[in-house]
């Protein structure tokens, strides 16, 4: 069975920084590309990030030069390292796998984690 | 960036009758590889998106027949042909042809009457 399980998320202050992970089992992690997509309060779905099996990297506009996507496949498991905080940065933020013919956010999500920048 | 616009925003609907949800692409969904890369999901409240469809209509496993995916280049449609309380929900389109980034409709929510 397919699992995703983020972690990581908090409160912090405008400026700082968190570090979330997302655990995978039941797949062979190192064959799939990985995204982070978050959720704003109330809000519609965003892309945030996404990195392929051949570490290939992509950022949303809105968190390029702030968030870093990376993967360690010896662990299974994916990270966002997200530094220079913003109030909109406020949301569930879900990793989810991508597909074999696709690497977008497909069939396994996680059940979300919490961030909540605020002074 | 391509622009997801679905319609309509809210959807009351009464059990047992049918219900239509419309996804707009800003530039056609036809991938260089001849696929549509256009995906449905549903998110219950409280809980992780679940993707319904993916190509369009290829159904992923365990969605009910009651629920088909239709379209081409930039006009889609969910439909579902007879709406159970289990539908309730915000159902969200999603391109994956033209990215980064891969972009959301901004959810039509369905609710029962």
């Amino acid at each position: 069975e397919v699992q995703l399980v983020e972690s990581g998320g908090g409160v912090v202050q405008p400026g700082g920084s968190l570090r979330l992970s997302c655990a995978a089992s039941g797949f062979t992690f190192i064959t799939y590309t990985m995204n982070w997509v978050r959720q704003a309060p109330g809000k519609g779905l965003e892309w945030v990030s996404c990195i392929s099996s051949s570490s290939t990297i992509y950022y949303a506009d809105s968190v390029k030069g702030r968030f870093t996507i990376s993967r360690d496949n010896a662990k299974n498991s994916l990270y966002l390292q997200m530094n220079s905080l913003r109030d909109e940065d406020t949301a569930v933020y879900y990793c989810a796998r991508g597909g074999i013919t696709s690497g977008s956010p497909g069939g396994y999500w996680g059940q979300g984690t919490l961030v909540t920048v605020s002074s | 960036d391509v622009v997801m616009t679905q319609s309509p925003p809210s959807l009351p609907v009464t059990l047992g009758q049918a219900a239509s949800i419309s996804c707009r692409s800003s530039q056609s969904l036809v991938h260089s590889d001849g696929n549509t890369y256009l995906n449905w999901f549903h998110q219950r409240p409280g809980q992780s998106p679940r993707r319904l469809f993916y190509k369009v209509s290829a159904r992923d496993s365990g969605v009910p027949d009651r629920f088909s995916g239709s379209g081409s280049g930039t006009e889609f449609t969910l439909k579902i042909s007879r709406v159970e309380a289990e539908d309730v929900g915000v159902y969200y389109c999603m391109q994956g042809s033209h990215w980064p980034p891969y972009t959301f409709g901004q959810g039509t929510k369905l609710e029962i009457k």
